[in-house]
């Protein structure tokens, strides 16, 4: 079946460090994958996606490139600030059924 | 700029209570949801209602029971409540339905089943 399987957080960052989280996946046909993010207190909100390979979704300065070859989807910063605190969550969109099926979420904290 | 908005944010309730969790969207979208949301667990889909007047089950429907009023408003009732449905709930809505993946979600129904 369809899966998103996301690095376990917290991760814990210095403020301008090179952020890296994790996502694979398992599907079958060709999904599209997405990231939404969550601000304490908010509810998710989309921040990038990406519906082929090789396409590279970026918003904010977050990037993350579809790679079929590897089933990934990591995302990337290269300078976190303290306002990028959140839960970040993978998700992927099924080609067969068109749910969105999400991954267990990665709790990013920045320390100034 | 309202979106999707969520009623009640909090809510606790004794085991065997019944409750309804309201959800309204603003954006003319056709396609609505309900998520649970579980520590470890990210995101799991309860129901949702493709256009106004259909609705489908998710992942996780057992307990659950949705009515699409109308384009607007999609509510969840839990009949009798289990401590096992403690939970964070979200509503979400689309415009296209799931075809671009791009969900709007409220903010959120805490609730604590005692």
């Amino acid at each position: 079946g369809n899966s998103v399987t996301q690095m376990e957080g917290p991760v814990t960052l210095s403020e301008e460090a090179f952020l890296t989280i994790n996502c694979t996946y398992t599907a079958t046909g060709y999904p599209s994958l997405f990231w939404y993010v969550q601000y304490p207190g908010e509810g998710l909100q989309l921040l990038l996606k990406a519906t082929k390979a090789d396409d590279k979704g970026s918003n904010k300065g977050f990037e993350a490139t579809y790679r079929k070859e590897t089933t990934s989807f990591h995302l990337e910063k290269g300078s976190v600030q303290v306002s990028d605190s959140a839960v970040y969550f993978c998700a992927l969109r099924s080609s067969n059924t068109g749910k969105l099926i999400f991954g267990q979420g990665t709790t990013l904290q920045v320390k100034p | 700029n309202a979106g999707v908005t969520q009623t009640p944010k909090f809510q606790v309730l004794k085991t065997g209570q019944s409750m309804t969790l309201q959800c309204a969207q603003d954006m003319n979208h056709n396609s609505m949801y309900w998520y649970r949301q579980d520590p470890g667990m990210g995101l799991r889909l309860i129901y949702y209602s493709a256009s106004e007047g259909t609705t489908d089950k998710g992942e996780v429907p057992n307990g659950y029971n949705v009515s699409r009023l109308n384009k607007r408003e999609f509510s969840l009732r839990l009949e009798s409540a289990a401590p096992s449905q403690t939970s964070v709930y979200f509503c979400a809505s689309s415009g296209t339905g799931l075809a671009t993946g791009e969900l709007f979600f409220g903010e959120g129904s805490r609730l604590t089943v005692l």
